[in-house]
Parts: structure tokens; C-alpha cells; sequence
């Protein structure tokens, strides 16, 4: 089964903040998150693994609460840069990585 | 590098007729997938490999064959092309250990209509 992703979609403006969240009915062992932008390929924004520390780099942040099966992204004072598709994915065990639907992100100025 | 690859870009099939797919990576990852994305549906697995000559079926291989001869390609062979099966392709490479394992870098895509 698919993780479900919420919202499905979000508009902001332009350094307002968003968390996009992710939750699964299986047990992970890793989410994956994904940004992909209109007409172009899915680009790898971090990974968390199961134990491990939440993760971030400049203004994007992810945590995973393995207790609940559930990844959260937060974005913090979004760029017109951050629009986009977001895709969590996860690790069952295995070698298969598993998506959700996507979450549209729209940052307008 | 040129990282992943894929041909062609754009195609378009009749029904029942065959046709592959290629992807070729020049990172020496050892996992390779291929992935399948229709409108609200998201990248859904198709095949992967994690190494020459091992591959696995994803949540929908049906339709679909692989095989993997050498570390640098995946094609993805559409047996008899079904309506159903137009979509937009992506393939995607990692490595399976180190620092960045599990990072997946995916290919440009290619876009097939099946008519």
C-alpha cells in the first residue's frame, strides 16, 4: 500500500511556512522525500532512517516519528523556488521504495 | 557524469505492438528501479535490480519484463503495449551502501502514449 500524503495540495505565499505529512499502514524502515518540479524528474531531498535524527539542510526539515509510522516535511519561509510536487516514500524492507500520491506545494509572490 | 539516461524521450504505440525502454547510468550504482507516473497516482514501482543479473518485481509489474547484463543498464521491455500503459517513465539508479545509499537519482523520463 501507498503511504498517504496531506494535504494533497497547499498554496502559500512567499515566506509563509508548510508541513506536508506522510504516514503509512506498514512499518518502515526508511522515508525517502522527493521534490519534483513540472515536466522534470523527481529530485532526492533527504532520507530518514529508522532511528535515526531528524534531518535537515537551509530551510527544508523532515522528522519521523516511527512509533506512529508517520514523516512530516517542513518548509520555512518558502521561496518561489519550493514550488512543486512533493513525494514521500518508503522503505518496508527490502529493496522497494514505495510513493505516495504527491502534495502540490504553490508559493506565490 | 552524465547520470541517468533514457531513451527516447517521446513515443507513441499502437496497441499489441512491443517496444523497450532504455536507461543507462554511469555513477556505478548498484540499484537500479523503474517507475511509473499517471496523474494522482504518484511514482509507482515497476522493477528493480540491485545488482547484474538480480531483478525483482515492484507493486506493478504486470505488462512489463526487465533484465540486468551489466551494472550500467536497465532496459524495461513492454511486452504488447496496452492503453493503460501510457505514462510517463522514470527510471532511477542508487547506490545500496555508504554515505548517500539509497538516494535515488532519477532519469529524465520518457513520456509513451499507447493508442
Amino acid at each position: 500500500q501507498q503511504p498517504v500524503q496531506s494535504p494533497q495540495a497547499v498554496i502559500l505565499r512567499e515566506g509563509e511556512d508548510a508541513v506536508i505529512n506522510c504516514s503509512s499502514s506498514k512499518a518502515l524502515y526508511s522515508v525517502h522525500w522527493y521534490r519534483q518540479k513540472h515536466g522534470e524528474a523527481p529530485v532526492f531531498l533527504m532520507i530518514l532512517l529508522k532511528g535515526g535524527e531528524q534531518k535537515g539542510h537551509d530551510k527544508i526539515s523532515a522528522s519521523f516519528n516511527e512509533k506512529k509510522q508517520q514523516s512530516s516535511l517542513y518548509l520555512t519561509a518558502s521561496q518561489l523556488s519550493y514550488s512543486g510536487t512533493y513525494f514521500c516514500g518508503g522503505n518496508t524492507g527490502g529493496f522497494k521504495t514505495i510513493f505516495g500520491a504527491g502534495t502540490r506545494l504553490f508559493v506565490k509572490a | 557524469n552524465a547520470g541517468v539516461t533514457q531513451t527516447p524521450k517521446f513515443q507513441v504505440l499502437k496497441t499489441g505492438q512491443s517496444m523497450t525502454l532504455q536507461c543507462a547510468q554511469d555513477m556505478n550504482h548498484e540499484y537500479m528501479s523503474w517507475y511509473r507516473q499517471d496523474p494522482g497516482m504518484g511514482l509507482r514501482l515497476i522493477h528493480y535490480s540491485v545488482g547484474a543479473g538480480i531483478t525483482d518485481q515492484g507493486e506493478v509489474p504486470n505488462g512489463y519484463n526487465v533484465s540486468r547484463s551489466t551494472t550500467e543498464d536497465f532496459p524495461l521491455r513492454l511486452l504488447s503495449a496496452a492503453p493503460s500503459q501510457t505514462s510517463v517513465y522514470f527510471c532511477a539508479s542508487s547506490r545500496t551502501s555508504g554515505r548517500d545509499s539509497w538516494e535515488q537519482y532519477f532519469g529524465p523520463g520518457t513520456r509513451l502514449t499507447v493508442t
